[in-house]
């Protein structure tokens, strides 16, 4: 079966850093492409990240507006995949998900950066 | 950035009627592997997306073939033949033809 369980979610305050884990199982995640999704509280979905697997040299991509503060990356020996999120702001506020080839997805974690 | 727009907002349907939503986009999604990256996610209350439909017509495992979806270039369509009550919820269409992905604005589904 496979599983992505999203952990590291919280409050903070603008200008600060969090780090979201995805751990997954059920699925061959070296060869897996993972993305990041988020979806705002007026429940707009956004695409945030990708990263690709080492065949491809773990190319990654990042919409423009997380683009210089995130960074997604993986480690292939824990079947797991982070969003490291910097000087954060309130429009950051949302459910994240990670997702395997869209089509698996964790249940989300709620990110709320506020003061 | 390729925007999507599916329509309608939402949508009233009886038990065993048929349903239909439509996702246009701002410039084709035939990517350069002659592939057409759409895809249509159900988001049931309280619940994370799933896909049902993925390359604008292929079925995911376990999806009922009462879904169909259709479409080329920038006009695509999901299909319900006969709607059930495990369909309410918010379906949107997400194109991972061009970077950045983008996401319709959702149809929500409700039972009339």
């Amino acid at each position: 079966e496979v599983q992505l369980v999203e952990t590291g979610g919280g409050l903070v305050q603008p200008g600060k850093s969090l780090k979201l884990t995805c751990a997954t199982s059920g699925f061959t995640f070296s060869n897996a492409w993972m993305d990041w999704v988020r979806q705002s509280p007026e429940k707009q979905l956004e695409w945030v990240a990708q990263i690709k697997d080492k065949s491809n040299n773990y190319a990654t991509y990042y919409a423009e507006s997380v683009k210089g503060r995130f960074t997604i990356s993986r480690d292939d020996s824990k079947s797991s995949v982070y969003l490291q999120m910097n000087s954060l702001k309130e429009e950051d506020t949302a459910i994240y998900y990670c997702t395997w080839t869209l089509w698996g997805w964790g249940q989300g974690v709620m990110v709320t950066v506020s003061s | 950035d390729v925007v999507m727009t599916q329509t309608p907002v939402s949508l009233s349907v009886a038990i065993g009627q048929p349903a239909s939503i439509s996702c246009k986009s701002s410039q084709s999604l035939v990517g350069t592997s002659g592939k057409t990256y759409l895809n249509w996610l159900l988001q049931r209350p309280g619940q994370s997306p799933k896909r049902l439909i993925y390359l604008v017509s292929k079925l995911d495992s376990g999806i009922p073939d009462r879904f169909s979806g259709s479409g080329s270039e920038t006009d695509f369509t999901l299909k319900i033949s006969r709607v059930e009550a495990d369909d309410l919820g918010v379906y949107y269409c997400l194109q991972g033809t061009h970077f950045p992905y983008t996401f319709g604005a959702g149809t929500k589904l409700e039972l009339k």
